[in-house]
């Protein structure tokens, strides 16, 4: 079945290190890619989405790019802030079917340090 | 607006006993999900209600959890004679349609223990 895997952490950075968190997938259809954030204390929060292959999704300074050839979302971010500090989760949907439920990677959780 | 609502917030109960877990929807969302996450198993899917309607409840862990939606709103997830590995946050998201695109919005969860 559809399944993703990201990088597991914890990672811990300096303030204003680059960031990269791996995402791959595996999927039958077309899936829908995104990035989910939960900050200490508050709930899942989408951060950014893509649609379709190529597609870049962009927030609050974090990149993903949609690769299909590599079935990766991998997410980036220039510099980081100490405000950064939470849990991203990769996550799949299977574009344009009938049910959309997310299928999420474990969560890695990213502590920066100023 | 209003965002997606869940209650309660925290739930401790004996093992054996049973719980209901309520969400309240984004007003005008058709498409409602419950997910569960815990440390051993992350983020797992359990079911999806398009309107009143639950297409796949092979999420479901167990024949001990069921789900219902009424009114196209407001749905309850029930779990029967709990058991301490039920020991979860319930997650619950809403979205304007089933639509993979579409963005889902979580409510804060309902933190279950089960002694």
């Amino acid at each position: 079945g559809d399944s993703v895997t990201q990088m597991e952490g914890p990672v811990t950075l300096s303030e204003e290190a680059f960031l990269t968190i791996n995402c791959t997938y595996t999927a039958t259809g077309y899936p829908s890619l995104f990035w989910y954030v939960q900050y200490p204390g508050e709930g899942l929060q989408l951060l950014l989405k893509a649609t379709k292959a190529d597609d870049k999704g962009s927030n609050k300074g974090f990149e993903a790019t949609y690769r299909k050839e590599t079935t990766s979302f991998h997410l980036e971010k220039g510099s980081v802030q100490v405000s950064d500090s939470a849990v991203y989760f990769c996550a799949s949907s299977n574009y344009g079917g009938s049910q959309g439920n997310l299928i999420f990677g474990k969560g890695t959780k990213l502590s920066v340090k100023p | 607006g209003a965002g997606v609502s869940q209650s309660p917030s925290n739930k401790v109960t004996e093992k054996g006993k049973d719980v209901e877990l309520r969400c309240d929807p984004i007003s005008g969302h058709t498409a409602l999900y419950w997910y569960r996450q815990s440390l051993g198993q992350g983020l797992e899917f359990l079911i999806y209600f398009q309107g009143n309607s639950a297409p796949d409840k092979s999420g479901l862990p167990s024949d001990r959890f069921s789900a219902e939606r009424t009114g196209g709103s407001v749905s309850t997830l029930t779990i029967q004679r709990t058991q301490q590995e039920d020991s979860a946050v319930y997650l619950c998201a809403s979205s304007l349609t089933g639509q993979g695109a579409y963005e889902q919005y979580f409510g804060p969860g309902t933190r279950l223990t089960v002694t």
